[in-house]
């Protein structure tokens, strides 16, 4: 089975500042991973996902994750958050052969201070 | 609206009651999965569907656990004699998978929190 771990539990950081979110993931197989955002009393939305490709990919606010194979890292990067990106941040890993599970790790609560 | 959609959103309980819950999912997706989250924590696996069809099951689904989805479409949850460690947030998730798309991420639902007193 997969394990995600993300390392910051939380991340306070005044607004306009560059933020990373980190995630490692246990695994000698293939996958595909996830970044999901959850705001306050909502479900898990989509934020980017890497399937293969390119190891850079982007999101429509700003977000962007670098997939490293040889670190087995997907860590989530800003480099200027706004007030309205103060959420939960989960990673996730599925694999690339069966994708039928997905893996979470334990989420990022990341808080931008005004 | 067609994301996924939970009924209830909220359910207090007593202990040794039972509840259920229900899931739609987006309606072309063939897959549907279970999650429960606690607080502090990431989604955990229960199961998920292939169509009608029970795939996988986590052993974090105690025999008091069940699930169901009878056509294909929507789901049911069961908890039968719950328990006060049952309290948590389930969520619902949907995807379609086939052989071409094994990257096609899951879309959530918004959950049904479940709190046993």
């Amino acid at each position: 089975a997969q394990s995600v771990t993300q390392l910051d539990s939380q991340v306070p950081v005044f607004e306009e500042a560059p933020v990373e979110l980190r995630c490692n993931y246990s695994s000698s197989v293939s996958v595909y991973l996830f970044w999901y955002v959850q705001y306050p009393n909502q479900g898990l939305q989509l934020l980017l996902k890497y399937l293969s490709g390119s190891t850079l990919v982007e999101s429509i606010n700003g977000f962007e994750a670098e997939f490293n194979k040889s670190q087995t890292s997907f860590h989530l990067r800003k480099p200027s958050v706004h007030i309205s990106d103060t959420a939960e941040y989960f990673c996730a890993v599925s694999d690339r052969m069966t994708g039928n599970q997905f893996y979470f790790g334990t989420g990022t609560s990341l808080t931008v201070i005004p | 609206d067609t994301g996924v959609s939970q009924d209830p959103r909220h359910k207090i309980t007593k202990r040794g009651q039972n509840v259920t819950f229900r899931c739609d999912p987006i309606s072309e997706h063939n897959r549907l999965y279970w999650y429960r989250q606690t607080l502090g924590q990431g989604p955990e696996f229960l199961t998920y569907f292939q169509n009608e069809a029970q795939l996988e099951k986590s052993r974090l689904l105690s025999d008091r656990f069940s699930a169901e989805r009878p056509k294909g479409s929507f789901s049911t949850l069961e908890i039968q004699r719950t328990e006060q460690g049952d309290s948590a947030m389930y969520l619902c998730a949907s995807r379609f998978s086939s052989p071409r798309t094994g990257g096609n991420e899951q879309f959530f639902g918004p959950g049904t929190r479940l709190t046993v007193l």
